[in-house]
């Protein structure tokens, strides 16, 4: 059973949109919420990350909302460019643990 | 530079050989390291953790085995290769004392078991 889900599995936005991805996650003791950004035949780059005690974090075109009641967060990437297609995972991790569970992923494509 | 190093980049082995992925870290003093796989399209599974040299935690058990024998060395290897060991395996690193610090991914070595 997947502890994290994402959708859309895939997602297309015109250049100049906001891409909105979501994630959703069953364990309560997940407190820590990184995002990875992947490009074909590299490994994942970390993008963003939050902790359950925000329901907010920005950085530069890239937001994470967190709704810790619904168990819900997303990723909101403005004024989208054709260089952020890319597969994009949320990953969560239980308080106090070395384990760092994954979605399966988004895949982005933004159209020029 | 790189602070992480994965070698070989990619391999191609038959089924029932054996196999080593290396993976090394530059730079950081004590490094928590990990070994993660990802089907191909698919998601990303780890493997393996290492907080300290010589102790490694198995998270899931594919007839994979993991070694740290440095500090900066975090080395996964199987003496026996099955089809289903196909994929894409990343090495990662956080730094030590923070198990809320998202792991920093190597570029991984491709493998494929024919």
């Amino acid at each position: 059973q997947q502890q994290v889900r994402q959708s859309p599995q895939s997602l297309t936005v015109w250049e100049g949109e906001t891409a909105i991805l979501n994630c959703s996650y069953e364990n309560s003791a997940f407190d820590y919420f990184p995002w990875y950004q992947q490009f074909p035949g590299e490994g994942p780059a970390l993008l963003i990350s939050i902790l359950s005690v925000s329901d907010k974090k920005e950085d530069g075109r890239f937001t994470i909302f967190f709704n810790k009641r619904e168990k819900k967060l997303s990723l909101h990437i403005a004024d989208s460019q054709p260089g952020d297609s890319a597969t994009y995972f949320c990953a969560a991790s239980p308080s106090g643990s070395w384990q760092l569970i994954f979605g399966s992923g988004t895949q982005l494509t933004v159209m020029p | 530079a790189q602070t992480i190093h994965q070698w070989p980049v990619a391999e191609i082995k038959a089924v029932g050989s054996p196999l080593s992925l290396g993976c090394t870290i530059k730079g950081k003093s004590s490094p928590n390291l990990y070994w993660y796989w990802q089907a191909t399209g698919g998601t990303l599974q780890q493997l393996f953790y290492s907080i300290t040299v010589g102790q490694v935690e198995s998270v899931v058990q594919l007839n994979l085995s993991a070694s740290r024998p440095k500090d900066d060395q975090f080395i996964l290897s199987t003496e026996k290769l099955l089809l289903s060991h196909s994929g894409f395996y990343l090495c990662a690193w956080s730094p030590r004392q923070y198990n809320n610090q998202a792991p920093l991914f190597g570029e991984g070595t491709r493998l494929s078991v024919l």
